[in-house]
């Protein structure tokens, strides 16, 4: 009973440094999405995938990207980071039929770009 | 392009008062569904509701009732009695039914519960 695992949970980055954001998820959802949570804002979509092999920009694509190379995984790439990536990242998944309760949240990346 | 939009940033009660978050949504979409979330300090998120947009029934679930109205596009959240661990940040969200689940965010309310 997993259900969205993100990882790290917090991380500090230099300017310039890369990393990946990992999100995994056990429950066979087709769907993921990545979003963005700024300082008193509410969540912004980044990328999402409808199925392995399939990703679509969403609202703020820029300085990013991603892969869908299964259907569990959907890790967020951030190249060359900048402070305005400093964020609280939420990955999500859900079925493709599945709008009865929602969409299940991991609990998030803390990150910090300095 | 469809849009969620509450007005309140704050709101700050005593124990035991009501409060009403207002959502207001814009979509051109005849079918939508719409969706509010409770973000507690801890930071995750909790889904609490999801409506239909053909199905405009008002709910109540325990201290929490909704009422949504097309006609204003509002999807308003009343939390009754509150209690102190009802304090975090709400958010209404939409998602138009051929946007492959994509969710809008509105912005957030923060709701401070004091004793």
């Amino acid at each position: 009973n997993a259900g969205v695992t993100q990882t790290p949970k917090f991380r500090i980055l230099k300017i310039g440094q890369s990393m990946t954001l990992q999100c995994t998820q056990d429950m066979n959802h087709n769907y993921m999405y990545w979003y963005r949570q700024d300082p008193g804002m509410g969540l912004k979509l980044i990328y999402y995938s409808v199925g392995a092999g399939i990703t679509d920009k969403g609202e703020v694509p820029n300085g990013y990207n991603v892969s869908r190379s299964t259907t569990e995984d959907f890790p967020l790439r951030l190249e060359l980071a900048a402070p305005s990536q400093t964020s609280v990242y939420f990955c999500a998944s859900r079925g493709r039929q599945d709008y009865n309760y929602g969409y299940t949240f991991g609990s998030g990346t803390r990150l910090t770009v300095v | 392009a469809q849009k969620v939009t509450q007005a309140q940033t704050e709101i700050s009660v005593v124990e035991k008062e009501d409060v009403t978050l207002d959502c207001v949504y814009e979509t051109r979409d005849t079918t939508y569904y719409l969706f509010w979330y409770k973000q507690p300090p801890s930071g995750e998120l909790v889904f609490l509701i999801r409506r239909n947009s053909f199905d405009e029934q008002n709910e109540i679930s325990g201290r929490y009732s909704w009422n949504f109205q097309k006609s204003t596009s509002s999807f308003n959240f009343t939390i009754t009695a509150s209690q102190v661990v009802d304090s975090a940040v709400y958010f209404c969200a939409l998602s138009e039914a051929d946007s492959w689940g994509k969710l809008q965010f509105g912005a957030g309310t923060q709701v401070v519960v004091t004793p």
